[in-house]
Formats: structure tokens, C-alpha cells, sequence
């Protein structure tokens, strides 16, 4: 089983910065199926990212993701309000699908 | 509308057993994979199992495989996840979900309920 290990725990940031959330994995994932979902409390997570650096409909284009191998990367480039949320990243190169324990933005 | 609505979540005693549904509009069931996957509190996702479109596999995490199974009924395009023989450690909000630019290993969901909770304790 792929473990991902997201950093760091808690990310404090002011709205119009730039966010850079990680995600590593064990060992190499297949294919870069990684995935980005951010979830708003209260809420179900949101797919963001697919395939390491595909957005999702929808989704805006300051959200934007990068990596291969074992590191991968989500960046926010100006933080709106909506996006002081928690970020998961998920793997399904493998089996079985696997997610991070997740990366908080919090205003600072 | 496309959109999921679970129910059915409770509190349990250890040992017990629980029944979730997750009722679908704007799609099919028999059109698309459908997951499981659930969220102790304060912790990350975990998913715990899905069924293809026709039913003929279904798939689970190991540490529920023989205690929880997934169905679906075409008839009421809903969704549901028996749990039989419930833990403590089964506590978890549970959401029902739309598979997604899947590949044979696996997928990302792109659409999900609003989640049901589970509370397994004596």
C-alpha cells in the first residue's frame, strides 16, 4: 500500500499569497494518478487536481498541480477566502487508493 | 441535478450492524462506479470499498472485507454499504461517491454526498 504523506500539517497564510502544499509518497505512484481535493468544513471534499496536474471542471486556474515519481506538489497562486480549507491528496496508481492525512490553510 | 444523499448513519454498540443508503439523481448507477469512503473525526479519507456499474465486482479495504458489502438497486438508482459486526474504529463520517477518470488501479471521485455519520460505542 502507498502511504502519502502531506506537509505541512498547518499552512498560515494571508488571502492574495501563494500557497505550496506537498505530497509524498512511499514509493513511486503509476502513472502520476494523483489527485487534489479540498474540503470546507463542514462540507464534502471538492476534486481539484487529477493526474497530478489536470484541473477538474470547474475549477479555477489558480489552482494548478505539479509532480511525478514520489513528489508532488498543489499551488495555490492567490489565496481567495474559499480556499482557507483543509487539501487532501490521493493516489489511485495503485491499489488500493490511498490518501494523505491532509494539509490545513488557515489564515493567519 | 446530479447529486448524492446518504442516510441511515447512527450510533451502534460494537458488534452491532448498520445499513447506509445513498440515493442518486442526475445519473445512473448502472452507469458509472460508485465508492464508499469514509472519514474518522479529525482524521484524513479513507476509502472502504466500490461496486461496478453492472455489480459484477465490488472491491474493499482490508480492514473491513467480510464484515461490510456494497450493493446497488437499479430500480431505486440508490446506493448502500451493509456494515455487520461494527468496531469502535469503524467511527467515521461515511460518504457515498462518484468514480472518476478512473484507470484499471483506480479513480478520483467527482462527485459526493454531504456524508452520513457512524458512531460505533457501548
Amino acid at each position: 500500500e502507498i502511504v502519502l504523506t502531506q506537509s505541512p500539517g498547518t499552512l498560515s497564510l494571508s488571502p492574495g499569497e501563494r500557497a505550496t502544499l506537498s505530497c509524498r509518497a512511499s514509493q513511486s505512484v503509476p502513472g502520476s494518478y494523483v489527485a487534489w481535493y479540498r474540503q470546507k468544513p463542514g462540507q464534502a471534499p471538492r476534486l481539484l487536481i487529477y493526474g497530478a496536474s489536470s484541473r477538474a471542471t470547474g475549477i479555477p486556474d489558480r489552482f494548478s498541480g505539479s509532480g511525478s515519481g514520489t513528489d508532488f506538489t498543489l499551488t495555490i497562486s492567490r489565496l481567495e477566502p474559499e480556499d482557507f480549507a483543509v487539501y487532501h491528496c490521493q493516489q489511485y496508481g495503485s491499489s488500493p487508493r490511498t490518501f494523505g492525512q491532509g494539509t490545513k490553510v488557515e489564515i493567519k | 441535478e446530479v447529486q448524492l444523499v446518504e442516510s441511515g448513519g447512527g450510533l451502534v454498540q460494537p458488534g452491532g450492524s448498520l445499513r447506509l443508503s445513498c440515493a442518486v439523481s442526475g445519473f445512473t448507477v448502472s452507469s458509472t462506479w460508485m465508492s464508499w469512503v469514509r472519514q474518522a473525526p479529525g482524521k484524513g479519507l479513507e476509502w472502504v470499498g466500490n461496486i461496478k456499474e453492472d455489480g459484477s465486482d465490488k472491491y474493499y479495504v482490508d480492514s473491513v472485507r467480510g464484515r461490510f458489502t456494497i450493493s446497488r438497486d437499479t430500480a431505486q438508482n440508490s446506493l448502500y454499504l451493509q456494515m455487520n459486526s461494527l468496531r469502535v474504529e469503524d467511527t467515521a463520517m461515511y460518504y457515498c461517491a462518484r468514480d472518476h477518470y478512473g484507470v484499471p488501479s483506480g479513480a478520483t471521485y467527482d462527485i459526493w454526498g454531504q456524508g452520513t455519520m457512524v458512531t460505533v460505542s457501548s
